[in-house]
């Protein structure tokens, strides 16, 4: 079946350190797959997406490449701000009975410390 | 144009009473899904909705809860019999498809939070 693992968190980084969020995937077929924030008291909103093999998805300086030979979609920025404070979702969406379903993958903190 | 509303924002009850949350989505958006986050917690799939299709309930909890849609409008999760544990934020979002095999990124609503007392 589907599904979608990331890394645990709470990340703590100091501004303007590189991060890194790891994130791979179980599916059948071709999926596209998906990094979601959710800011603090917030909803979750799309960050950036990737529909086939070596797409790389961009956004705010976060980037992820969809690597089918991995299984993985990692998420980068290679300098964070305070303000990039966040719970962030990888997630992809496959073809199940035909319908496309969403799987999310538990979701990693992250703090970023001035 | 108007993204996903869902109501109300904020319920508290009583254990053991009914509630109902409604979710409006994007207008014309086929598919339909229902989320629960308990504080701290990732997204927990509970139901999902496409189009005049059978449901796929296959994350409901327990059979107190329950989910209704209306061809591709309006959504309502029904809990039966609150119990504390059900406390949470609920999340519903639509998408719509792209084509025979892609469908669009979710679009959120803003949560209805509900806390039984």
């Amino acid at each position: 079946g589907n599904s979608v693992t990331q890394m645990e968190g709470p990340v703590t980084l100091s501004e303007e350190a590189f991060l890194t969020i790891n994130c791979t995937y179980t599916a059948t077929g071709y999926p596209s797959l998906f990094w979601y924030v959710q800011y603090p008291g917030e909803g979750l909103q799309l960050l950036l997406k990737a529909t086939k093999a070596d797409d790389k998805g961009s956004n705010k300086g976060f980037e992820a490449t969809y690597r089918k030979e991995t299984t993985s979609f990692h998420l980068e920025k290679g300098s964070v701000q305070v303000s990039d404070s966040a719970v962030y979702f990888c997630a992809l969406s496959g073809v199940v009975y035909n319908f496309n379903k969403f799987y999310f993958g538990s979701g990693t903190k992250l703090n970023v410390k001035p | 144009g108007a993204g996903v509303s869902q109501s109300p924002s904020n319920k508290v009850t009583e254990k053991g009473k009914d509630v109902e949350l409604r979710c409006d989505p994007i207008s014309g958006h086929t598919a339909l899904y229902w989320y629960r986050q308990r504080l701290g917690q990732g997204l927990e799939f509970l139901i999902y909705f496409q189009g005049n299709s059978a449901p796929d309930k296959s994350g409901l909890p327990s059979d107190r809860f329950s989910a209704e849609r209306t061809g591709e409008s309006v959504s309502t999760l029904t809990i039966q019999r609150t119990q504390q544990e059900d406390s949470a934020v609920y999340l519903c979002a639509s998408s719509f498809r792209l084509d025979r095999t892609e469908e669009s990124e979710q679009y959120f609503g803003p949560g209805t939070r509900l806390t039984v007392t």
